[in-house]
């Protein structure tokens, strides 16, 4: 078992729906990031947490240390928000990443 | 401020050599860290490089290395290549504050491609 898992791993939706991507992770961690990455490799990072939720625009990042699970949320949902989500923690002053969740918004 | 930038982009080997990778961090970020991404395996952290000083290391063998310069500058060379090394090698750098922490967000260059043949 991954020490960090996602889900799902594809997801396809229509523009305008309201998204969720969830991580699950099975250690100890200090602190959570949400990575999104487009065609070409490129990766922006979207949040850091470590308790609570963070909002900016159209993205929401909720954590729950106890219960050792982060949710990304993407509301009115746009065909430029596609490409692929990654989760990563932090443990032991390294990054552990998810498998990542690749999302599908049509038009 | 200019982002991390990486070169290069794309490198195309064979079997047996060795390579080396550049990373400029942003300007005043003075941590490195290099990772490895390849469709099987996904995202695995390389190494960490601090002050000149390797800080943390993942699980690689030694074949691979890096080293940072005073400049903040980083490399990592990776020798005797096999196929598998094939994969898309990203740095990212972040500003370390005085305090000690070690995390704090990481800003991602656009990563060197690199294709052995």
């Amino acid at each position: 078992k991954n020490e960090v898992e996602q889900s799902p791993q594809n997801l396809t939706a229509q523009e305008g729906e309201f998204i969720t991507i969830n991580c699950s992770y099975s250690v100890g961690i200090s602190a959570l990031h949400w990575l999104q990455q487009h065609p070409g490799g490129g990766i922006v990072s979207l949040f850091m947490l470590s308790s609570g939720k963070k909002k900016h625009g159209r993205l929401i990042a909720t954590i729950n240390i106890q219960e050792k699970h982060s949710s990304l949320h993407i509301t009115a949902s746009h065909p430029r928000d596609s490409a692929v989500y990654i989760c990563a923690v932090k443990r032991a002053q390294k990054l552990v990443f998810g498998q990542g969740t690749r999302l599908t918004i049509n038009p | 401020k200019a982002g991390v930038t990486q070169t290069p982009r794309y490198l195309i080997k064979t079997r047996g050599q060795q390579v080396t990778l550049s990373c400029s961090p942003i300007s005043g970020h003075r941590s490195v860290s290099w990772y490895q991404q390849t469709p099987g395996q996904g995202l695995q952290f390389l190494f960490e490089y601090f002050s000149e000083t390797q800080r943390n290391k993942g699980n690689f063998p030694g074949r691979f290395s890096g080293r940072q310069f005073s400049n903040s500058r980083s490399e990592m060379n990776v020798s005797t290549l096999e196929l598998g090394d094939s994969a898309l090698y990203l740095c990212a750098s972040s500003l370390v504050k005085t305090s000690g922490s070690s995390y704090n967000e990481q800003f991602f260059g656009p990563g060197t491609r690199l294709t052995v043949l």
